[in-house]
């Protein structure tokens, strides 16, 4: 089965400072992978999606993150965090043992300091 | 705005009850997802839809249920609720059903129960 992990449940960084979110994934299919933010109170919304086009991926807000094979990762990157990005984020991969649902990681809480 | 509109946003109901959650689809999405978010199991896959038919089951619970109508919206049925059901309750939608399609999230309905 296919499955995603999130390393940190926490992530502080100060404003201006690169952000890095990391996501492992274990799939013996290529993967499609996901990145959702979720802002307080709001549902989940779509960062990016990697779909085996491209190994960098970019999304809104000045998100991207980069498809490893190698090392099974996919991990979210922002060159200069600004005070909104602090919210949750969760990676996801695309099952595809035929039920097609998605897996979610647990999630990292990004905290941006003053 | 995603386009997934949910009803409703917030509810308290007392243990033992039951009520249901709706979901209205982007226009033009076939398939609907009902994600389970609680601070101690994450955010859980409940069951998915498509045009009508159940297409995946998750970690949902017997005294739960779901059903998409002619009409594409969906709902999903809580009974014999208990204190552990309080949670924030997700529907999503896709255009169709399969890898790499991006899933919409609505914004919840919180459900308390007491």
């Amino acid at each position: 089965a296919q499955s995603v992990t999130q390393l940190g449940s926490h992530v502080s960084v100060s404003e201006g400072a690169l952000v890095l979110l990391r996501c492992n994934y274990s799939s013996s299919v290529p993967p499609y992978l996901f990145w959702y933010v979720q802002y307080p109170n709001q549902g989940l919304q779509l960062l990016l999606k990697y779909t085996s086009a491209a190994t960098l991926v970019k999304g809104i807000n000045g998100f991207e993150a980069e498809f490893k094979k190698s090392e099974t990762s996919f991990h979210l990157t922002k060159p200069s965090a600004h005070m909104s990005d602090a919210a949750e984020y969760f990676c996801a991969v695309s099952d595809s043992s035929g039920t097609y649902k998605y897996i979610f990681g647990t999630g990292t809480r990004l905290k941006v300091l003053a | 705005d995603s386009g997934v509109t949910q009803t409703p946003k917030h509810l308290i109901t007392a243990t033992g009850q039951r009520v249901t959650l709706r979901c209205s689809p982007r226009s033009g999405d076939l398939s609907v997802y009902w994600y389970q978010q609680s601070l101690d199991q994450g955010l859980q896959f409940l069951i998915q839809y498509y045009n009508g038919e159940e297409r995946a089951k998750g970690n949902i619970l017997e005294r739960f249920s779901a059903q998409q109508f002619p009409d594409l919206h969906s709902e999903l049925n809580l009974s014999s609720l208990e204190l552990g059901d309080s949670a924030l309750y997700f529907c999503a939608s896709s255009a169709r059903t399969g890898e790499g399609n991006t899933i919409y999230f609505g914004e919840g309905s919180w459900l308390t129960v007491v």
